[in-house]
């Protein structure tokens, strides 16, 4: 198949809480899987990836865990800040092709 | 210097007519894009030129025409405009490792 399921859709949490954000895929093929962060009326933008030889990557606040043999990887923020509120969206690149195939998003919002 | 810049931002137009969004990335990529981003925000891949020669192409209707005179420039023509080509349209450039988004084209079908 060629879905990403990701969850939840929805999530608020107040300014200093951590937020996850889980992603499934389907093709065991995949390799590489970034996620991209969507600030309204602006184009997605990577702000994490991480390939399947590896199990974490952290970059500051943000993290991504990879589980290649549940075929599900996670985006972990910590110490949110109200700029953090955005779509973020998981994506994996589909085996044996250049394509990259979008989870439907998750709207985050961080309240002061 | 703006990386993936698309033109129009906004685009409202009736039914029925003929539009273009052209799209032009300075990064030096020789892949570029073009996603569908539809009300609920699922992003949806179109089509994908690598280096002027067309290598991805979704089920897509015949009437979204992309054109890519050389690796810079991917442009998209869409003939006889529907109700449900209402969405945002983003270009993209780069690789399956990473792509840089433009800004979006919101295009709005009345």
């Amino acid at each position: 198949g060629e879905n990403v399921e990701q969850h939840p859709s929805t999530l608020s949490v107040q300014e200093g809480d951590s937020a996850v954000i889980k992603c499934t895929y389907s093709d065991s093929a995949s390799n590489y899987f970034p996620w991209y962060k969507q600030e309204l009326g602006k184009g997605p933008q990577l702000i994490i990836d991480i390939r399947s030889n590896v199990g974490e990557k952290k970059d500051q606040r943000i993290a991504v865990t990879l589980n290649k043999t549940a075929k599900h990887f996670s985006l972990h923020i910590t110490e949110t800040q109200p700029e953090d509120s955005a779509v973020y969206f998981c994506a994996y690149v589909k085996g044996g092709s250049e394509k990259l195939v979008f989870g439907k998003g998750t709207k985050l919002t961080v309240n002061p | 210097d703006t990386a993936v810049s698309q033109t129009p931002k906004y685009l409202v137009t009736q039914m029925g007519n003929d539009k273009s969004i052209k799209c032009e990335q300075n990064l030096g990529h020789d892949t570029m894009y073009w996603y569908k981003q539809d009300s609920k925000k699922f992003l949806k891949i179109m089509f994908s030129y690598n280096n002027k020669e067309l290598i991805i192409n979704e089920t897509v209707p015949n009437r979204f025409s992309p054109k890519s005179p050389d690796k810079a420039h991917l442009n998209l023509h869409i003939n006889s405009l529907e109700l449900g080509d209402s969405a945002v349209y983003f270009c993209a450039s780069g690789s399956r490792y990473g792509y840089t988004f433009g800004s979006g084209t919101r295009l709005t079908v009345v």
